[in-house]
């Protein structure tokens, strides 16, 4: 069955130290893969995407994600995170040719230590 | 620009009661989706309209349905609700492949009690 996981449901963090999130998909071609931040209380705001190309993508606040084929993942990253970082990430998929069916993982929720 | 808004903000229902959850955006997006968020799962669609005119089941469709009633606004009703459909509610919107960002409400919290 296609599906997106995001097998961390929590994680901690201290300020400073780097981050990755993990996300792993399961579909027959590579979809389309986005990776949305959510602050408390708040909607979800695209931080980057992935089409094709270069496998790393650069997006919005420091944040990078590496496409990996052969593990089907699509790994979030930040070198040093700071405390403004606290959210709740999540991985989306959307299948290619597929009449844009927009899934989400169940969401990893980032906790910052001073 | 209001980009993406959704009615009520809040809602508490009695269990049976139905209602109509509406979104309208200003964006000019082919594509439209509505979500519900609950602790631990995420977002799950429960439905989507790629284009004006069409529908289709996301996730878990039972106990909702929709209307796109034209290519700015996509409801939602709940013609029976029950306590498992206490959830927030999110709609978003795509403006044209499934490559573009999407854009959110920002949330229907729906209690059934």
């Amino acid at each position: 069955a296609q599906s997106v996981t995001q097998p961390d449901i929590h994680i901690t963090v201290s300020e400073g130290a780097s981050l990755e999130l993990r996300c792993n998909y399961s579909y027959g071609a590579t979809p389309y893969l986005f990776w949305y931040v959510q602050s408390p209380g708040q909607g979800l705001q695209l931080l980057l995407k992935y089409f094709s190309g270069d496998t790393l993508v650069q997006g919005i606040k420091g944040f990078e994600a590496e496409f990996k084929r052969s593990q089907s993942s699509f790994n979030l990253r930040k070198p040093s995170v700071h405390w403004s970082d606290a959210a709740e990430y999540f991985c989306a998929v959307c299948p290619y040719n597929a009449g844009n069916m927009l899934t989400f993982g169940g969401g990893t929720r980032l906790m910052v230590k001073p | 620009n209001a980009g993406v808004t959704q009615t009520p903000k809040f809602q508490v229902l009695k269990t049976g009661q139905s209602m109509t959850l509406q979104c309208a955006q200003d964006m000019n997006h082919n594509s439209m989706y509505w979500y519900r968020q609950d602790p631990g799962m995420g977002l799950r669609l429960i439905y989507y309209s790629a284009s004006e005119g069409t529908t289709d089941k996301g996730e878990v469709p039972n106990g909702y349905n929709v209307s796109r009633l034209n290519k700015r606004e996509f409801s939602l009703r709940l013609e029976s609700a029950a306590p498992s459909q206490t959830s927030v509610y999110f709609c978003a919107t795509l403006r044209g492949q499934g490559k573009s960002e999407a854009f959110f409400g920002q949330g229907t919290r729906l209690t059934v009690v």
